[in-house]
């Protein structure tokens, strides 16, 4: 079973909306990352936040992090058709030296 | 700079055939993964590399499954004989290290008939 998992399953939403996609964990971890998959593609890292960051930004996304819940959430300001992806999280712990992925968030941005 | 490369890209095979999968990660990257992913589902870890050790092969079915990293630059992931149930994405990603960034190669989709 995957540590990771991502909710919801699939999300429908029109041009220009935001979309917000969560992940919660199980165990500790050093840090957390988020990874886009476009249909017959490998995945694209988007962000990492570490267990000491709180929030991370990066152009139209933003990552939260709350450790005490052991969770993170995605969000993707102002959607385009290009975001149409699925979204994966991937926990990672130092100890372990890997990463694990959730089975992801499948978004669907109608133009 | 390159990235991930892997091929071939797509494969079939019947099964109880052996079938080959390569991948050649970013330079300088000392972490190379293997994932197996089936439709829907996030990647799963079958082995990790540290240089050319094996440190993780918990997930990787050892009665068929085969892997190896030469000289710890590229690998090879094998599968001899193929099942059915083999059919899937197979993923190749490396990092600098073990828990960073990982870059992912496009896959390779075996379709085993």
């Amino acid at each position: 079973s995957q540590q990771g998992e991502e909710d919801p399953q699939a999300l429908s939403i029109q041009e220009g909306e935001n979309a917000t996609m969560n992940c919660s964990y199980k165990t500790s971890i050093n840090n957390l990352q988020w990874y886009r998959q476009n249909s017959g593609r490998g995945l694209v890292h988007l962000i990492l936040i570490r267990s000491n960051e709180r929030e991370k930004h990066s152009g139209r996304l933003r990552v939260t992090l709350d450790t005490s819940k052991k969770s993170s959430s995605l969000l993707i300001t102002a959607s385009r058709a290009a975001d149409t992806a699925s979204y994966f999280c991937a926990t990672a712990n130092t100890n372990a030296g890997k990463s694990t992925f959730g089975d992801g968030t499948t978004l669907t941005v109608k133009p | 700079e390159a990235g991930v490369v892997q091929s071939p890209r797509y494969k079939i095979i019947e099964k109880k055939q052996p079938v080959a999968f390569w991948c050649n990660p970013i330079s300088g990257h000392n972490t190379l993964y293997w994932y197996l992913q089936n439709l829907g589902q996030g990647p799963e870890l079958l082995i990790r590399y540290e240089n050319e050790e094996a440190v993780d092969d918990s997930q990787l079915p050892k009665d068929r499954f085969s892997a190896e990293r030469l000289k710890g630059v590229d690998s090879t992931l094998k599968i001899q004989p193929a099942e059915l149930g083999d059919s899937a994405v197979y993923l190749c990603a490396s990092s600098p290290g073990s828990a960073d960034t990982q870059y992912f190669g496009p896959g390779t989709r075996l379709t085993v008939l």
